[in-house]
């Protein structure tokens, strides 16, 4: 059965500082999303990561994946308030198939603070 | 394109009444998804389609539980009868191919007393 557990589960930053969320799985898998959620608002596509080594940027967000250890990490630098949310990555469980099969982790709630 | 659009947004109901939630995806989609979100549990996919056509419905909790795509803008996902433990937020998804970003509707937020 794929695991996908991310750590840390709760966040606190303060503003300008950087940080890593880190996302790990427990099956071999070559697809992995990072997606983020508003409090009481819907999913959010931030980044898709289809290949061992791709990395991706977005502003103040870099999200890279390591499919030999099984990792991802989405790394924040220098957080604004903004990007206080519940951050979630997603792994597709057809390894090989292209179905979007998606096992979510349990989500970072990342709080910014001035 | 309006993007993924569920309803109701909100449902309150009583135990052991149907419930039937709606999906339109985004046009020229060919995969739907149903998810299910709770403290508890988290985010949990309950069954998705492809073409129309039910890939894999192993997340559907139980027998109470059915999800149907008759074309290829309109799903529901229907409960019945429904229990207080079905109470959660009910996302549909859409993505065009299986390997890239879903775009998730705003959820229906279901309250069953």
């Amino acid at each position: 059965e794929l695991k996908v557990e991310q750590n840390p589960l709760f966040l606190s930053m303060q503003e300008g500082k950087n940080y890593t969320i880190y996302c790990n799985y427990s099956t071999t898998s070559d697809r992995l999303y990072w997606y983020r959620q508003d409090p009481g608002k819907s999913l959010e596509s931030l980044f898709v990561l289809l290949s061992n080594g791709a990395v991706k940027q977005e502003g103040r967000l870099m999200a890279s994946l390591d499919t030999k250890a099984r990792l991802s990490t989405l790394h924040i630098t220098a957080a604004v308030h903004d990007l206080s949310a519940t951050y979630f990555c997603a792994v597709d469980m057809t390894y090989g198939g292209s179905q979007g099969n998606l096992i979510f982790g349990k989500g970072t709630k990342l709080s910014v603070k001035p | 394109d309006a993007g993924v659009i569920q309803s109701p947004r909100h449902e309150v109901t009583e135990m052991g009444q149907e419930v039937t939630l709606r999906c339109k995806p985004i046009s020229g989609h060919d995969y739907l998804f149903w998810y299910r979100q709770t403290m508890m549990r988290g985010l949990e996919l309950l069954i998705y389609f492809n073409n129309n056509v039910p890939i894999d419905d192993s997340g559907m909790p139980e027998d109470r539980f059915s999800a149907k795509m008759p074309n290829a803008s309109f799903s529901t996902l229907k409960i019945q009868p429904s229990e207080p433990r079905d109470s959660a937020v009910y996302f549909c998804a859409s993505s065009f191919r299986g390997y890239n970003e879903q775009f998730f509707g705003p959820g229906t937020r279901l309250t069953v007393l």
